[in-house]
């Protein structure tokens, strides 16, 4: 089954404990972003990736690192966490979108973090 | 700056018509698209506009018109399935694919 995943699903963590949340796609896709999701501002791209070894920042990339080492993988870091990054977080995938094509994304079932 | 703007919420009744507008201050984009979300479930893709006009797709279609700087998402024959968030977003192309993303519209379908 065509799929993006994320884990862990929930997360309860404290201030300052790095954590990592994974997200892996398996169609093969070279496009993939990280967004959170927050009550009253909707979602916001943290950073997404064009394709292995290039990443960049979206809107709300401070508190946040990312890498892809591979194609199937985008795992999310944040290296000491902080109550505000207390979120709903999604993970998604899509085809890289060729000129001005688009591809819609397809997106994991989301990683809802509490930060104490 | 770049911005979207969507009702927060529209209520309407089974097999009624409804439209969800987004209007936006920003340039340069390459299209309009719109996302379901269900509560506690992930967006879903529904339609994507790149040229001015209508899109349909089954009971949804989407318009879009850059000289007015709005588009719209109408869900025709409403069902009680389709009480959910939705959301534009738009996105910005070349080498830079990032997207800017709408507040989202709650729309509400009852009996």
């Amino acid at each position: 089954e065509a799929q993006v995943t994320q884990n862990p699903r929930y997360l309860i963590t404290v201030t300052g404990k790095k954590l990592t949340v994974t997200c892996s796609q398996n169609m093969n896709h070279e496009y993939m972003s990280w967004y959170r999701q927050d009550p009253g501002l909707g979602l916001r791209q943290i950073y997404y990736s064009m394709n292995v070894e290039v990443t960049d920042k979206g809107d709300v990339p401070e508190g946040y690192k990312v890498s892809r080492k591979e194609k199937r993988n985008f795992p999310l870091i944040l290296e000491s966490p902080s109550p505000n990054q207390t979120s709903l977080y999604f993970c998604a995938s899509s085809p890289l979108p060729s000129g001005r094509s688009y591809n819609e994304q397809f997106f994991g079932p989301g990683t809802r973090l509490t930060v104490l | 700056g770049q911005s979207l703007e969507q009702p927060s919420e529209v209520t309407a009744v089974e097999g009624a018509i409804v439209q969800i507008n987004c209007t936006y201050q920003t340039s340069g984009f390459y299209g309009l698209s719109w996302y379901q979300q269900h509560d506690g479930g992930a967006p879903t893709f529904l339609s994507y506009n790149g040229l001015d006009g209508l899109e349909e797709t089954g009971r949804f279609s989407s318009f879009l018109s850059r000289s007015d700087s709005y588009g719209y998402l109408l869900l025709q024959e409403l069902q009680m399935k389709d009480s959910a968030s939705y959301f534009c977003a738009v996105t910005f192309g070349g080498n830079n694919r990032k997207l800017i993303w709408g507040l989202g519209t709650s729309l509400a379908v009852n009996p």
